[in-house]
């Protein structure tokens, strides 16, 4: 069964304190892997895509990493407008059609 | 450009009601999705339509009924709410998936929050 786990499930960092969230990913044969920022009452915020192993993406303090089993976000020097649930979604094919399976998301909380 | 949009926002039923959520997009995207995103929860996909007059059923697809009769428009119908369907609903759309390796990603609207009591 194609699964897709983002650890830890919650993250308090000081403003200006780097860190990472962890997505692993158990799927037969990927196609693609979405993050995506979820504001509070909002609907997710599509960041990146990563089709395959070694690939890495930025935008402005987020860095997405690939290998074959997980990804990384990785957050430099983060500031508050950076808190949001962050949310990992794995393209896997299902009874002969594509979907995207999504984690449980890492609520990340920076603080001043 | 005003991307997917859901109405109503916020909606409180009773046990036995029926009620359509609405979903629109403006982007021209073949693609458009049904998901459900219940606490601590990841998004489940209800159903799913890959052009106007084509639906297929996703993962919890049981309660609900969805129609696709023009591109834009894609609703979500239920018919006998239940409690067990008290969720944030979120339409999603995106471009049709070309070629072996490249996959679009969906963009989504803000939710439709549904307490069916």
């Amino acid at each position: 069964e194609d699964q897709v786990t983002q650890s830890p499930e919650a993250l308090r960092l000081q403003e200006g304190e780097s860190s990472s969230l962890n997505c692993s990913y158990t799927v037969s044969g990927l196609r693609g892997l979405f993050w995506y920022r979820q504001d509070p009452g909002k609907g997710p915020e599509f960041l990146f895509t990563l089709y395959s192993a070694g690939e890495e993406k930025e935008k402005e303090r987020l860095k997405a990493t690939l290998t074959k089993k997980e990804s990384f976000l990785h957050i430099t020097a983060p500031k508050p407008e950076d808190s949001a649930t962050y949310l990992c979604a794995v393209q896997a094919r299902q009874g002969g059609s594509e979907k995207l399976v999504f984690g449980k998301g890492t609520k990340l909380t920076v603080n001043p | 450009n005003a991307g997917v949009t859901q109405t109503p926002k916020f909606r409180i039923l009773k046990i036995g009601q029926s009620m359509t959520l609405q979903c629109t997009q403006d982007m021209n995207h073949n693609y458009m999705y049904w998901y459900r995103q219940d606490p601590g929860m990841g998004l489940k996909l209800i159903y799913y339509s890959v052009g106007a007059g084509i639906t297929d059923k996703g993962e919890v697809p049981n309660g609900y009924n969805v129609s696709r009769s023009t591109t834009e428009d894609f609703p979500l119908r239920l018919e006998l709410a239940a409690p067990s369907q008290t969720s944030v609903y979120f339409c999603a759309s995106s471009y049709p998936t070309g070629g072996a390796a490249v996959r679009q990603p969906q963009h989504f609207g803000d939710g439709t929050r549904l307490s069916i009591l």
